[in-house]
């Protein structure tokens, strides 16, 4: 299996602009996630789906944030407009049940907000 | 309410000396517990998991972790560092209904 794919690996871009990152977690699993990490903050849950159904958003920062899960093969976290303080790696993780299996962690897309 | 916390957010050893992080968790639910390493510039990676049975749990390169119900502990062992150990190490436990939570982190060092 070719594990957690995320794209892109970086994105570079100016504040204002939107930014969607994307990721496809792994075969057969049925939970999502996304996190955010930061040196200052560390590892921040924002959201995770089960069966492609959002289950805790609780950790979204604000409007601005948004993410979806249209199938069970795809999943997309947009920000807009895009700010400086949005600057972070942000990790999709996919499980095979929410809480009960470890989370299999893609490589991670930097975001830098200029 | 669950919640992890890693004692020493940076552990420095030498090369051959015993490795020991440190993490305490608090649950509602009986816990289910995890350690994950990231390597520079990598994602999250599995090093071993607690969910029932045995209390000592050996996992991938040479760690191992035990699991203390009374002292309410998941301390992560290798007897021996090495230089590829360097690299940071985040302890978590299962939420009840919810994802995992993570610990801030601890970063490993390893000297020649």
């Amino acid at each position: 299996d070719a594990g957690v794919i995320q794209s892109p690996r970086h994105e570079v871009t100016e504040m204002g602009q939107e930014v969607t990152l994307r990721c496809k977690p792994i075969s057969g699993h049925n939970s999502l996630f996304w996190y955010r990490q930061t040196m200052m903050r560390g590892l921040e849950l924002l959201i995770y789906f089960n069966n492609n159904v959002p289950i805790d958003d609780s950790g979204m920062p604000e409007d601005r944030f948004s993410a979806k899960m249209p199938n069970a093969s795809f999943s997309t976290l947009k920000i807009q407009p895009s700010e400086p303080r949005d600057s972070a790696v942000y990790f999709c993780a996919s499980s095979l049940e929410a809480g009960r299996n470890e989370q299999f962690f893609g490589p991670g897309t930097r975001l830098t907000v200029l | 309410a669950q919640s992890v916390t890693q004692l020493g957010s940076h552990v420095s050893v030498s090369e051959g000396a015993l490795v020991l992080l440190r993490c305490n968790y608090s649950s509602s639910v009986p816990p289910y517990l995890f350690w994950y390493v990231q390597y520079p510039n990598q994602g999250l990676q599995l090093l071993l998991k607690y969910t029932t049975g045995a209390t000592l749990v050996k996992g991938i390169n040479g760690f191992e972790a035990e699991f203390k119900k009374s002292e309410t502990s998941f301390h992560l062992t290798k007897p021996s560092a090495h230089m590829s150990d360097a690299a940071e190490y985040f302890c978590a436990v299962r939420g009840a209904g919810t994802a995992l939570i993570f610990g801030k982190g601890t970063t490993l060092s390893v000297s020649s």
